[in-house]
C-alpha cells in the first residue's frame, strides 16, 4: 500500500528565511506521481507541482524548488526567501500508475508553515 | 476552460439530519471525479471516486454515500449525519496536465 509521511507538523520561520518541507513516500509501483499542494487559510487546494517517477530532475519555479530523490524515496520542497503569503498548510501526495481511472491520491498529513514578518 | 464548482461553501447541520453536497465540472466530458474529506488537523482522505455515470467506488466504510446522476455531476449524501462527519469536503477531477483539480470545498459542521 502506498503511504506518504510528512514528519514535520508545524514550522515557523521569519520572513526571508529559507525553509524546507520534507516528504517521504512508500510505494511498490515503479510508475507513480508525486504532488505538492498548498492550502491557504481559505481552504482550497492549490496545485504546485506534479512529478513522475521517471523524472528525477530537480525543478525550480521562482522561489520554489523541489528535490526528488528516488534513492531515499523523498520529494522535498524548499521555499527560498519566505514571505508572509507563504503561510499555509502544505501537502505532499502520491498516486500510483497513470493519472487515470484508478489514480487515487494518498496525502500526507500536511505541514503548517507560519512565516512571521 | 475547465472549472469545478462545489456548494455550499459552509454548512451547519444537526446530528441525524440528511446531507447533500453537490459538485459539478465544466469544460470537460467523462471526467474521473473524487470526493475527499479533511478532518480537523488531519490530511485528506479519499471517500469515493467515479469513472462514469452511475459508477461509484467507495474507499472507506462510513455513513456517507455518493452518486453520479450525470456525467459532470457528483453528489455526496448522508441519510443521518453523525458528529464524526464534520470536516472539510473537497471534490476533485483529474486531467492529464496537472493531475487533480480541486473544488473550493465545503466546510461541514455537525452539531
Amino acid at each position: 500500500a502506498q503511504k506518504v509521511t510528512q514528519a514535520q507538523t508545524e514550522i515557523s520561520v521569519v520572513e526571508k528565511e529559507d525553509v524546507t518541507l520534507d516528504c517521504v513516500y512508500e510505494t511498490r509501483d515503479t510508475t507513480y506521481y508525486l504532488f505538492w499542494y498548498k492550502q491557504p487559510p481559505s481552504g482550497e487546494l492549490v496545485f504546485l507541482i506534479r512529478r513522475n517517477s521517471f523524472d528525477e530532475q530537480n525543478e525550480i519555479s521562482g522561489r520554489y524548488s523541489w528535490n526528488f530523490q528516488k534513492s531515499t524515496s523523498s520529494f522535498n520542497f524548499t521555499i527560498t526567501a519566505s514571505q508572509v503569503v507563504d503561510s499555509a498548510v502544505y501537502f505532499c501526495a502520491l498516486s500510483e500508475g497513470n493519472t487515470g481511472a484508478n489514480s487515487k491520491l494518498t496525502f500526507g498529513k500536511g505541514i503548517t508553515l507560519s512565516v512571521r514578518p | 476552460s475547465q472549472t469545478i464548482h462545489q456548494w455550499p461553501a459552509t454548512l451547519v447541520q444537526p446530528v441525524g439530519s440528511p446531507l447533500s453536497l453537490e459538485c459539478t465540472v465544466e469544460g470537460t466530458s467523462n471526467p474521473n471525479l473524487y470526493w475527499y474529506r479533511q478532518a480537523a488537523g488531519r490530511g485528506l482522505q479519499l471517500l469515493f471516486y467515479s469513472v462514469g455515470i452511475g459508477q461509484i467506488s467507495s474507499e472507506v466504510p462510513q455513513n456517507l454515500s455518493a452518486s453520479r446522476p450525470q456525467d459532470r455531476q457528483f453528489i455526496l449524501s448522508s441519510k443521518k449525519l453523525l458528529l464524526s462527519d464534520s470536516g472539510f469536503y473537497l471534490c476533485a477531477w483529474v486531467d492529464d496536465t496537472s493531475g487533480y483539480t480541486f473544488g473550493s470545498g465545503t466546510r461541514l459542521t455537525v452539531v
